[in-house]
């Protein structure tokens, strides 16, 4: 697509519950990178995917949040066990190349209520 | 940690250019200048990036001191619909997983008639 997609674009679930939130990214991004922001602050990284390279998980929060991205295209960020603070808008980007210059393209985000 | 400082809010009046200042006194050699913008409810929009040299584009100009230790990104005639938070970010151009970007806290600007 024209942009980078995200679904859904509102979730609201109960604690301790399990969520996926997707990311399609622009066709033929090799890059994509998940960031969440909570309600008033900025941008908080969460994991970056290059190619068939390991992913940067530096900075996800816990163990019970995981991402995985399928043929090098549309990713899937996993919550598990979701908590009151999980609440966020999470924000997935996608560049055509590592650090390409023109910047990246950001999608809508999904925002998260954890109730 | 961002390694970038500006000013929390600023006001311009429509019509006129906004003028954002942005410090970035610890900017290495290989690092560019990024600028991106948040309107509400929105993602992260691209503006403009540098390394040295003042850039143009049709959304605004970015002026990067001699020494590089700040910048300053120009709206040039600033409308109600560039009411947002505008991000300044120093990062490496081929960073790899060091590309990542990095978000401070940002300037919130708000265009008023």
């Amino acid at each position: 697509g024209a942009g980078v997609s995200q679904s859904p674009s509102n979730k609201v679930t109960e604690k301790g519950k399990d969520v996926e939130l997707r990311c399609d990214p622009i066709s033929g991004h090799t890059a994509l990178y998940w960031y969440r922001q909570s309600l008033g602050q900025g941008l908080e990284f969460l994991i970056y995917f290059q190619g068939n390279s390991a992913p940067d998980k530096s900075g996800l929060p816990s163990d019970r949040f995981s991402a995985e991205r399928t043929g090098g295209s549309v990713s899937t960020l996993t919550i598990q066990r979701t908590q009151q603070e999980d609440s966020a808008v999470y924000l997935c980007a996608s560049s055509s190349g590592p650090g390409t210059g023109n910047g990246y393209t950001f999608g809508s985000g999904t925002r998260l209520t954890v109730v | 940690d961002a390694k970038t400082t500006q000013p929390p809010s600023m006001d311009c009046a429509e019509g006129r250019a906004a003028n954002l200042p942005c410090n970035h006194s610890t900017i290495s050699g290989n690092e560019y200048v990024y600028w991106y913008r948040q309107i509400h409810s929105q993602g992260p929009q691209y503006i403009i990036h540098g390394l040295k040299n003042n850039e143009t584009n049709e959304m605004a100009s970015l002026i990067i001191t001699e020494d590089r230790k700040s910048s300053t990104l120009i709206l040039p005639h600033a409308t109600l619909r560039d009411t947002a938070v505008y991000y300044c970010i120093v990062r490496l151009f081929y960073g790899g997983s060091q590309g990542n970007l990095i978000f401070g806290k940002g300037t919130k600007l708000s265009v008023k008639p």
